[in-house]
């Protein structure tokens, strides 16, 4: 089942610099999307959502852009920060309701280097 | 900041024995979730509650599989049989159903069936 794909297992970027990851989905039933950061050992965090009925959400340091047409998100963080350095899951739920069942990709390890 | 909690941290097993995975969802969430990790796989969906019935459920959660709210504030998965691929990171989490799909994850809790 590769609904949520995550093709880049991990990514290094320079401290300030700016960190993009990317996440791909196939099912066009997809109307919710959030991103989430987990260290080693602990749960996963919530970050950042977008809808579908939007093409971008800031959060500070945290942008998500989505394009519906390409079934594309992204994830921009400016600037980056050694503190970031996490695995990130991109992840998507259904329509209706807040109870849906979320549908992770593999994730992509980030590594921020001074 | 109100939290999702689970014991134990880490549970190590004999295969065939029953297992109880706890977990104490954020106090006025009213939707519950399992999730599953195997080392080095993605985030796996399980079961999701509400109103004290299962809304949903994945393949993986087949007859050996069961949850239970029993109190106002515990949320449990039990294994009945434990098998040695039942072997990963459990992870509880919750949300209020408002309308938006951010779920709130716990820490989690490694099973290590032997």
């Amino acid at each position: 089942d590769q609904q949520v794909k995550q093709n880049s297992p991990s990514l290094s970027v320079q401290e300030g610099r700016i960190s993009i990851l990317n996440c791909d989905y196939t099912n066009s039933m997809f109307d919710y999307f959030l991103w989430y950061k987990k260290y080693p050992a602990e749960g996963p965090t919530f970050l950042i959502s977008i809808s579908s009925i939007k093409d971008k959400n800031e959060d500070g340091r945290f942008t998500v852009f989505l394009n519906k047409s390409a079934k594309h998100l992204s994830l921009h963080i400016v600037p980056s920060q050694p503190g970031d350095s996490a695995v990130y899951f991109c992840a998507a739920a259904g329509i209706s309701g807040g109870y849906n069942k979320l549908i992770f990709g593999a994730g992509t390890r980030l590594a921020v280097h001074p | 900041e109100p939290e999702v909690t689970q014991t134990p941290s880490h549970q190590v097993t004999q295969m065939g024995q029953e297992v109880i995975l706890r977990c104490v969802p954020i106090s006025n969430h009213l939707y519950f979730y399992w999730y599953r990790q195997i080392l080095g796989q993605k985030v796996e969906f399980l079961v999701s509650f509400y109103n004290n019935e299962i809304s949903e459920k994945s393949e993986i959660f087949d007859d050996q599989f069961s949850v239970e709210r029993p109190d106002g504030s515990n949320f449990t998965l039990k294994i009945r049989s434990t098998k040695l691929e039942d072997s990963a990171m459990y992870f509880c989490a919750s949300n209020d159903g408002g309308g938006a799909n951010e779920q709130f994850f716990g820490p989690g809790t490694r099973l290590t069936v032997l």
